[in-house]
């Protein structure tokens, strides 16, 4: 039981430049989110998904693109990436209608 | 959109010492947690605790949710406390509101 799984751990892009994110969870939790962390800030929301083949918006959408086709899948896509997205990223599960969260250990990207 | 405050943003003690971290929010909650990021980067749920008081060995937390704040409680802190601390909110559907967080750092 691996729980949340994030990939890679540490990227660096050049400005423009596209990427995914790869986060899976072998959980069957319907729930799975990605949060960014900045300096001095906490986490923020950025897309979320309640179940396969449904996605929404969370906080700071914008430049980031997400898709759900299976439950075990969510990755988070970055079509032209900016230096303000350099950030560590979190992927997070949780079965539906719970309080228990399962956070991946995160991917740290550099945009240049 | 609810706003969560934490404080302090920094502390530092001694091994051996106690703490006492806040949480604020803004608006009515059903649902509270307590996260711990250590030094590595993992996040690591704490409580989920929307009112009343709950235990963890030198860990506790309390939540009054009608005056909007929660106490996380550490007793005899350890090395291996140290970290980033991080309470959230629930703002429908599952999604969580971070507080900004509080650095604790134990010296040995």
């Amino acid at each position: 039981n691996a729980g949340v799984t994030q990939t890679p751990k540490f990227q660096v892009l050049k400005t423009g430049q596209s990427m995914t994110l790869q986060c899976a969870q072998d959980m069957n939790h319907e729930y799975m989110s990605w949060y960014r962390q900045d300096p001095g800030m906490g986490l923020r929301l950025i897309h979320y998904s309640v179940g396969a083949g449904i996605t929404d918006q969370g906080e700071v959408p914008n430049g980031y693109n997400v898709s759900r086709s299976t439950t075990e899948d969510f990755p988070l896509r970055l079509l032209s990436a900016a230096p303000s997205q350099t950030s560590v990223y979190f992927c997070a599960s949780s079965p539906s209608g719970t309080q228990s969260y399962t956070f991946g250990s995160g991917t740290r990207l550099t945009v240049v | 959109g609810i706003q969560v405050e934490q404080s302090p943003p920094d502390l530092i003690l001694q091994e051996g010492a106690n703490s006492t971290l806040r949480c604020n929010f803004s608006d009515s909650v059903n649902n509270l947690q307590w996260f711990h990021q250590n030094p590595w980067g993992q996040l690591i749920n704490l409580f989920y605790i929307p009112s009343g008081t709950k235990q963890n060995g030198r860990l506790s937390a309390t939540t009054v949710a009608t005056e909007r704040y929660s106490l996380l409680y550490i007793s005899s802190s350890q090395t291996t406390d140290s970290g980033v601390y991080f309470c959230a909110v629930v703002s429908g559907a599952q999604k969580l509101v971070f507080g900004q967080g509080t650095r604790l750092t134990i010296n040995p």
